[in-house]
């Protein structure tokens, strides 16, 4: 089955603790991108890669990092988490300009 | 920049009535709009995916239009039952960007 698999559903960790959120996509899409989404915010951008290796910062890049050492992996590294990154986050992927984009089932993350 | 509106914010119906939700968006040079459903919490589902040459779409009970040139997009859902109730959210791709552009979503609660 066509999919974008995201790990951990749910996260709680503390402030400062370093984590990373797991993303993989089986259908060969060259891009992928990070969202995240928020009450009365929409989603919004926080990174995206158009291949292995380029990656760029999207809308709200601060505190998180990606990189795409692999074609099917993307992972979102948040390298000291603060309370503002409370939030829900998704992963995408897509094909070229004539395809839609898959998200992830999304990751609940709670900094305390 | 590229804005994306959708009205209603929310929509509540009798089980049996047909849906109508709208999208409009400020800069028609676009690759593809798309219609997502999203459940509580949970992840984004695309429904449809229109490409700008398209005029509409259809799956099922779910009919997606595309008025490019006005900047509007309607969604049409037949015959609405409770398990329908979601907020629904289109996606406009602006032609030479890889970031969907996302209205805030409308929610759609059936009643049974």
């Amino acid at each position: 089955e066509a999919q974008v698999t995201q790990n951990p559903r749910y996260l709680i960790t503390v402030t400062g603790k370093k984590l990373t959120v797991t993303c993989s996509q089986n259908m060969n899409h060259e891009y992928m991108s990070w969202y995240r989404q928020d009450p009365g915010l929409g989603l919004r951008q926080i990174y995206y890669s158009m291949n292995v290796e380029v990656t760029d910062k999207g809308d709200v890049p601060e505190g998180y990092k990606v990189s795409r050492k692999e074609k099917r992996n993307f992972p979102l590294i948040l390298e000291s988490p603060s309370p503002n990154q409370t939030s829900l986050y998704f992963c995408a992927s897509g094909a070229g300009a004539n395809y839609g984009y898959t998200f992830g089932s999304g990751t609940r993350l709670t900094v305390v | 920049k590229q804005e994306v509106t959708q009205i209603p914010a929310a929509l509540s119906v009798p089980e049996g009535e047909n849906l109508v939700l709208n999208c409009s968006f400020t800069d028609s040079a676009i690759y593809n709009l798309q219609w997502f459903r999203q459940d509580p919490g949970k992840g984004l589902t695309s429904l449809l995916l229109i490409q700008s040459s398209q005029r509409e779409q259809t799956s099922g009970r779910l009919n997606a239009s595309l008025d490019k040139s006005s900047g509007r997009s309607t969604l049409y859902i037949a015959a609405s039952q409770p398990g329908d109730s979601a907020t629904y959210l289109c996606a406009v791709r602006p032609r030479g960007d890889y970031k969907l552009s996302f209205g805030a979503g409308t929610t759609v609660t059936v009643r049974a």
